[in-house]
């Protein structure tokens, strides 16, 4: 299978700190890793593209400045909230592409953040 | 505008039941519509449809594109209650991007 891991799971931080949640492919390797938010009882919404070894790619709307994304190896991304606000309270999820074929785009299980 | 649009939001049926969900989409030139179910956490991938007309099934889930009237529909036979989810469709553009639609939540009461 392909198997794509996030850590942590859940995570309650406080206001005006920052928070980092890994996105790692288990047993392929991900070009191409995408950020997804996705707020109660609504769709998901892309946030960014990250590729391996360069700058993200972020949707209209988002700021790179407030929510960092790094994908330093073919097995991981990172997204760092930073300064966090409750407004940034959401379900974060990040998906890996193993192949060409974008519908091969493999979820991780997601992270609640909380902020307080 | 670029939307992808679910209906109904929400759906509750009996057991048994079937249903019809229904994805549409404005722009025509993409490569493919996707549906996925999401339960408590990530959407799991159930269909990739590419061509029109032509029906995909998966046991009791079967799912057709109708690129002519630009809409999709996921159907759901013999219902049970571990089909209750949000079933989500997304559209490919083929430039990697996924557009989510709005989701429809289905309830399946035993």
């Amino acid at each position: 299978g392909a198997v794509v891991s996030q850590h942590p799971s859940r995570v309650i931080c406080k206001s005006g700190t920052s928070v980092k949640i890994e996105c790692r492919s288990l047993d392929f390797q991900a070009t191409t890793m995408f950020w997804y938010r996705q707020f109660p009882k609504q769709s998901l919404m892309l946030m960014a593209t990250s590729n391996e070894g360069s700058k993200a790619t972020y949707e209209q709307g988002v700021e790179k400045d407030k929510f960092l994304i790094n994908h330093a190896s073919l097995t991981l991304s990172t997204l760092t909230v930073t300064s966090a606000h409750p407004e940034d309270s959401s379900f974060y999820i990040c998906s890996a592409r193993r192949a060409a074929l974008s519908y091969e785009q493999y979820f991780g299980p997601g992270t609640r953040l909380t902020v307080t | 505008e670029d939307k992808v649009v679910q209906s109904p939001l929400s759906l509750v049926v009996h057991e048994g039941d079937t249903v019809t969900l229904n994805c549409s989409y404005e722009v025509t030139n993409f490569r493919s519509l996707l549906w996925y179910k999401q339960e408590k956490k990530a959407p799991t991938f159930l269909f990739m449809l590419t061509s029109s007309g032509i029906e995909k099934k998966s046991g009791r889930l079967s799912s057709i594109l109708d690129k002519k009237e630009l809409f999709s529909i996921l159907n759901i036979t013999a219902t049970q209650t571990g089909d209750s989810a949000v079933y989500l469709c997304a559209r490919d553009f083929g430039n990697e991007k996924l557009t989510f639609g709005t989701g429809t939540r289905l309830t399946i009461i035993p």
